[in-house]
């Protein structure tokens, strides 16, 4: 069936590094890729999405990227803070749908100060 | 974008009892969603609230188990009926839609922290 592949499921990072987070996806339909960052006790929360005419798309410290042939998309993040340790999560939509999404695992991102 | 409320905000429930949970959008949706979040995992859909409607359920989640309501375009409650331990979870409240026409994302509640005993 369809699904999302997430990696790595921890990552530890040194503040002011850089964070790389990959997610491979099964269906060739999947057209919208979002990330969401969930910081303990809070609910999921978009931070980028990607469409699929798009190779690549960033927000300051954030980018993302895709590769449709490859089936695979990865969150960069750059010049790590403390406060970008949370869990992430990437998902796939279903086809054309943006609202019907396969999540990926999650990979918690732990910046050492 | 959309601000999502819900409430409680968290419950300690005896087994065999049931809990409601309410979902407030600040503004007009199309869509709303429920998942269940366990500590740890990542999101499970419950189902599509459908205003007017009954709601969509995925594979594995039952109306009995989870009824749901969607009375108008900007609030939605799930119930979590006859709970057992099992159930204890996050459950996550999503809207999207907030344009008719346009495709947008999904935004989330805060999310209410359910434990039974």
């Amino acid at each position: 069936g369809e699904n999302v592949e997430q990696h790595p499921s921890t990552l530890s990072v040194q503040e002011g590094d850089s964070a790389v987070i990959k997610c491979t996806y099964s269906d060739s339909a999947s057209n919208y890729f979002p990330w969401y960052k969930q910081e303990l006790g809070k609910g999921p929360q978009l931070i980028i999405d990607i469409r699929s005419n798009v190779g690549e798309k960033k927000d300051q410290r954030i980018a993302v990227t895709l590769n449709k042939t490859a089936k695979h998309f990865s969150l960069h993040i750059t010049e790590t803070q403390p406060e970008d340790s949370a869990v992430y999560f990437c998902a796939a939509s279903k086809g054309d749908s943006n609202y019907q999404l396969i999540w990926g695992a999650g990979t918690k991102l732990i910046i050492k100060p | 974008s959309a601000v999502i409320s819900q409430k409680p905000s968290r419950d300690i429930c005896q087994r065999g009892t049931s809990l409601t949970i309410q979902c407030q959008v600040d503004s007009q949706v199309t869509m709303m969603f429920w998942y269940r979040q366990q500590p740890g995992q990542s999101l499970t859909l419950i189902a599509t609230a459908n205003q007017g409607s009954e709601a969509t359920y995925e594979s594995g989640f039952v109306i009995d188990k989870f009824p749901i309501s969607r009375p108008n375009l900007t609030f939605s409650t799930l119930t979590v009926s006859n709970m057992s331990p099992e159930d204890s979870s996050i459950y996550l409240c999503s809207a999207g839609g907030v344009k008719v026409g346009v495709a947008d994302t999904q935004y989330f509640g805060p999310g209410t922290r359910l434990t039974v005993l």
